[in-house]
Formats: C-alpha cells, structure tokens, sequence
C-alpha cells in the first residue's frame, strides 16, 4: 500500500462528456503528477501540481485540466471527452523539496469513452 | 527531448532463472531513475530508486544499476519466481521532476 488513493477505479463516459478524477496523495508529499497510459504503452505525462501550482505540462491539450488543493490532493478534468481518451490514468505524489524523491503511484482510474 | 527505451519488450524465462532488463534513455541529465511494476491493469509499484550520484541499488533478489554517461540501465532478478511476472517500466525524472517513462518490459516466468 503506497497510500496514494485515487477514485473512482473505473467508469464509463460518453463522447462528449466530461470527467473529473479525483487523487489523494500520500501523507506528507506536496507535488502530485498525473499520467495517461493506453493499453500496451507507458505512462504519459499529463501534468505536475506542486504546492497548488500547476508545475510543468506535457502534450495534452487545454480540455485536460487540473487541481492541486491545500491538503495536496488534486483533480484532473477532461472535457469534451474523445474515444481516444479511453486509457487508464494514473496520479502520483512525491515530496520535492528542492528536488525530486521517489514517486508513489494509485491504483489508477480506468476511464473507457464510448 | 528524453527519450526512454526498454529492451526486450516482452520476455519469457523458465523459473529460477537470473535475467537482465534494459533501459536506455537519450539525456543524461537525470536527477534520478526508478524501476517499477505493473500488474495488468493495475498501479505501479515501486522497486528501486537510483540518485544520479549512486551507480546502483539493492533490494532482495533485485539489483539496479545506474550508468549515467551511457544513457543506460539494468534491472537485474535473481532467481526469478511466477511471482514476477508482470510489466517492468524505468521512469527518468529530470531536476524539475519531470518523469519520463519506458514503454515497459512485459515479464512471464513459466513454473
């Protein structure tokens, strides 16, 4: 158990639709990063939050979106969902202070778009 | 742009085998680099974390090491059980913590 709890662990949405996936991070840790990875790939990065921040972005475009909120948990969006959406997500927290330590992952959210 | 590759993709050894995976990676400006699991549809765990300044680490039968100049790493199983089969990814992280990861090297030990 890493302590890292993310929900819900799977759902299905509509084309169109929007999303919001919820990460509680663990204890202590400041900086939460979330990841999209499709079946048979590695993670993506998404996003990173530190300290309420959002601290660097990866590929995705603006309709993927997020929060990083006083207790450090955090939410990601995605609007006007797509069946390329489809994936499994995945959120991570870490401690940064000053520099990087080690990341500990959910369990994940398994988002299927139909 | 890092660019994170992991050989082989998939590999199949009987039990009790010892076997190397491999990760490259293109910038050697890391800060560190972490090995973990995946069991299908679920999570990743993590194995090993190895800081830039550290040349490898230890934890039970598995062994990490890191070659920073080379652009490469090894996870190495000793012995390996059913029990480690799974999906194995490196994951670099550059100073501003970006993480960067492997397509994964997917693990069947036969009993």
């Amino acid at each position: 158990e890493t302590g890292v709890t993310q929900s819900p662990t799977h759902l299905i949405k509509t084309r169109g639709q929007q999303v919001t996936l919820r990460c509680s991070s663990q204890s202590g840790h400041n900086t939460v990063s979330w990841y999209q990875q499709a079946l048979g790939q590695g993670p993506q990065f998404i996003f990173q939050y530190y300290r309420e921040e959002e601290n660097g972005r990866g590929n995705f475009p603006p309709r993927f979106s997020g929060l990083q909120f006083p207790n450090y948990s955090s939410e990601l969006n995605v609007n006007a969902l797509e069946l390329d959406d489809s994936a499994l997500y995945l959120c991570a927290s870490s401690l940064r202070e000053g520099a990087p330590l080690e990341a500990f992952f959910g369990q994940g959210t398994r988002l299927t778009v139909v | 742009k890092q660019e994170v590759t992991q050989i082989p993709a998939a590999l199949s050894v009987p039990e009790g085998e010892n076997l190397v995976l491999n990760c490259s990676f293109t910038d050697s400006a890391i800060y560190n680099l972490q090995w973990f699991r995946q069991d299908p549809g679920k999570g990743l765990t993590s194995l090993l974390l190895i800081q830039s300044s550290q040349r490898e680490q230890t934890s039970g039968r598995l062994n990490a090491s890191l070659d920073k100049s080379s652009g490469r790493s090894t996870l190495y199983i000793a012995a390996s059980q059913p029990g480690d089969s799974a999906t194995y990814l490196c994951a670099v992280v550059a100073r501003n913590n970006d993480m960067r990861f492997g397509a994964g090297t997917r693990l069947t030990v036969k009993p």
